[in-house]
């Protein structure tokens, strides 16, 4: 079957840096992507992985190793209105997205 | 600005009573998907267009229906909503399905709540 895990809950403090981790088992890959999304909203894009590497973009960034099917969202410089939950999805050989349940981040001042 | 657009936003219903869901979108994209999420819980796909072509998810029930009348347009049909169809139903849409430019963008939801 094809899974995505990543961490249910995590807790950090306001002005710090955090990382929320994403491994996957998919029948084939064509990309990953980060999601944000605040509680009672849809989710909003953050961004996109196809090679492996670092993709910075602003206070946010992505890391991809295909090879461990693993990825990373780094948050820096946490602010209160980051607390959301970021979904982590992968496109499979077929182009259909699987996502993950999300970890819902919790900023405290 | 171009947008995915979802009415409405807040829909009662009431067990049994069939209710439609709507979402337009002013980026003139190829596809577009409907995605049922409940609580804590990742978005599930139920099915999605490609253009006219309809994919229908194996595991989606009979009793979600779609219709996408033209390129702007997609409507959810739920012909008899149960309890457990209680959720928040998301439009997306994307350029393509098979590449770097397929980006699914999101409405803001039809939250549905069943009585």
């Amino acid at each position: 079957g094809q899974n995505i895990d990543q961490p249910t809950e995590m807790t950090a403090t306001e002005g710090a840096i955090v990382q929320i981790n994403c491994t996957y088992q998919t029948s084939g890959f064509n990309g990953l992507f980060w999601y944000q999304q605040h509680a009672g909203e849809a989710p909003t894009f953050l961004s996109y992985n196809v090679l492996d590497g670092l993709e910075e973009k602003g206070r946010f960034s992505s890391f991809l190793s295909r090879s461990k099917g693993y990825s990373y969202l780094l948050l820096k410089e946490l602010q209160m209105k980051d607390s959301a939950s970021y979904l982590c999805a992968v496109y499979d050989s077929n182009y259909q997205l699987i996502w993950g349940a999300g970890t819902k981040l919790i900023i405290k001042p | 600005d171009a947008m995915v657009i979802q009415n409405p936003r807040y829909q009662v219903t009431q067990f049994g009573k069939p209710v439609t869901l709507s979402c337009s979108q002013t980026l003139n994209h190829n596809v577009m998907y409907w995605y049922q999420q409940k609580s804590s819980q990742a978005p599930k796909l139920l099915f999605h267009y490609y253009d006219k072509d309809f994919n229908n998810e194996a595991d989606t029930p009979d009793n979600f229906q779609s219709r996408r009348p033209n390129t702007s347009f997609c409507f959810l049909d739920i012909r008899s909503p149960g309890l457990g169809d209680a959720a928040m139903y998301l439009c997306a849409t994307s350029r393509d399905q098979d590449g770097s430019t397929d980006t699914q963008y999101f409405g803001p939801g039809t939250r549905l709540t069943v009585l």
